[in-house]
């Protein structure tokens, strides 16, 4: 699976856009990127995974380059509740379904 | 509906013993993953099991074993508990093979004195 790169640490204040980067320059043309972030003592919640159109759920966009080579997580209404360490991970379908887990980027909402 | 369960929820064992840790996964789920997640790291890991069947595993010694039965609940099992097994075990629960749209439950903290 293609290595990610994150930035260990960002804020942003309540109720703005939250812009989280993530780096993937080796993926590959079968690789999806996946979000995931853990709250405090809490599992891994799955937030969005694309491909490489840009995706929109109730939690969350996720913008893929035209490259592949990055994309941003983006949460458009940031409240104190998503203060959380957020993983972006990239792998492909069809084969043993493990996540890779690097470190994330925690995201501190400040009030 | 329930999510991911797993039990116990905290646990205190000592260096050599053996501990067992079990996961319900998510009604309809086929698949359960274990990780293990030491303070200040993202999760690794270990083991995947499909309709009963080890699927992948980690780089994790001998001592970590797991099975998977036929109401597709799972247990972890690690023999010879070294004080390095400390650590968050979380089991995730996925529709099926080579899905990744992985439920994970709240975990056990292991503990190893």
């Amino acid at each position: 699976d293609a290595k990610t790169t994150q930035p260990p640490s960002m804020d942003c204040a309540e109720g703005r856009a939250a812009n989280l980067p993530c780096n993937h320059s080796t993926i590959s043309g079968n690789e999806y990127v996946y979000w995931y972030r853990q709250i405090h003592s809490q599992g891994p919640q799955y937030i969005i995974h694309g491909l490489k159109n840009n995706e929109t759920n109730e939690m969350a966009s996720l913008i893929i380059t035209e490259d592949r080579k990055s994309s941003t997580l983006i949460l458009p209404h940031a409240t104190l509740r998503d203060t959380a360490v957020y993983y972006c991970i990239v792998r492909a379908t069809g084969a043993n379904s493990k996540l890779t887990f690097g470190k994330g980027i925690t995201l501190s909402v400040r009030p | 509906d329930a999510g991911v369960t797993q039990s116990p929820t905290h646990l205190i064992k000592t260096r050599g013993q053996h501990v067992t840790l079990r996961c319900s996964p998510i009604s309809g789920h086929k698949s359960v993953s274990w990780y293990q997640q030491v303070l200040g790291q993202g999760p690794q890991f270990i083991f995947q099991y499909y309709e009963k069947e080890e699927r992948g595993r980690g780089n994790f010694p001998d001592r970590f074993s797991a099975r998977q039965f036929p109401n597709y609940s799972s247990e972890l099992n690690v023999n010879a508990l070294l004080l390095g097994d400390s650590a968050l075990y979380l089991c995730a629960s996925s529709l099926g093979w080579g899905w990744t749209e992985a439920f994970f439950g709240q975990g056990t903290r292991l503990t190893v004195v």
